[in-house]
């Protein structure tokens, strides 16, 4: 079945940083990703929308200069926290839909997620 | 707006015995409707989903759910739950994409 991967699962970061975590979809093309945020116990909260070719869509009350998010090409998105701080930890997961033909269309994947610690 | 509600914050069942997971949602149209589970540490892992058609929806590892459009309703169910299935579950609502997370039931399964 089609894969998301993200790169990398787990990445610890000095305060003040840039730390940028990849999400690619394997088998498939996705012209919109999602990347969400997950505190621990919590449950997942939509960032923005990230759209191939364009700019993303941020939810409301997510910054974003310090979240930046680029999706270069139909399987790429990025999502890059910049001057990270502590409070930044968290799970990041991003997810892509699969809008091809067949039993898999319109369908979302999640990629296995990024744990980011700043320190 | 659309959100979604799981009414049981942590539920522990013994091995064996039958699960059912509640899941209430609110969207302005037929929503797409998913039931995600979560292992510690890990990422998500599609269940099931529900787009159209038949209301009774057959997923992995065994599970299933029905969408009662009446009760706004989409519970996960499961005859007979195993030791493995202990995790965190995550009903999302949404369409293709924007899709808005209940706040997660956590299953523990008694020996």
């Amino acid at each position: 079945g089609a894969v998301v991967s993200q790169h990398p699962s787990w990445v610890i970061c000095k305060s003040g940083t840039s730390v940028k975590i990849e999400c690619r979809s394997l088998d498939f093309q996705a012209t919109t990703m999602f990347w969400y945020r997950q505190f621990p116990k919590q449950s997942l909260m939509l960032m923005a929308t990230s759209n191939e070719g364009s700019k993303a869509t941020y939810e409301q009350g997510v910054e974003k200069d310090k979240f930046l998010i680029n999706h270069a090409s139909l399987t790429l998105s990025t999502l890059t926290v910049t001057s990270a701080h502590p409070e930044d930890s968290s799970f990041y997961i991003c997810s892509a839909r699969d809008t091809g033909t067949g039993s898999s269309g319109n369908t979302i994947y999640f990629g296995e997620g990024s744990w980011l610690t700043v320190v | 707006a659309q959100s979604v509600t799981q009414p049981d914050i942590h539920i522990t069942v013994s091995e064996g015995a039958s699960l059912e997971l509640r899941c209430n949602y609110s969207y302005g149209a037929t929503p797409y409707l998913f039931w995600y589970v979560q292992s510690p540490g890990q990422g998500l892992q599609l269940l099931l989903k529900y787009f159209s058609g038949d209301t009774l929806v057959q997923g992995i590892k065994g599970f299933e759910a029905e969408f009662k459009r009446s009760q706004s309703s989409f519970n996960l169910r499961k005859p007979s739950v195993h030791w493995s299935d202990a995790a965190e579950y995550f009903c999302a609502v949404g369409h293709l994409g924007d899709m808005r997370f209940g706040a997660g039931t956590r299953l523990t399964v008694k020996p």
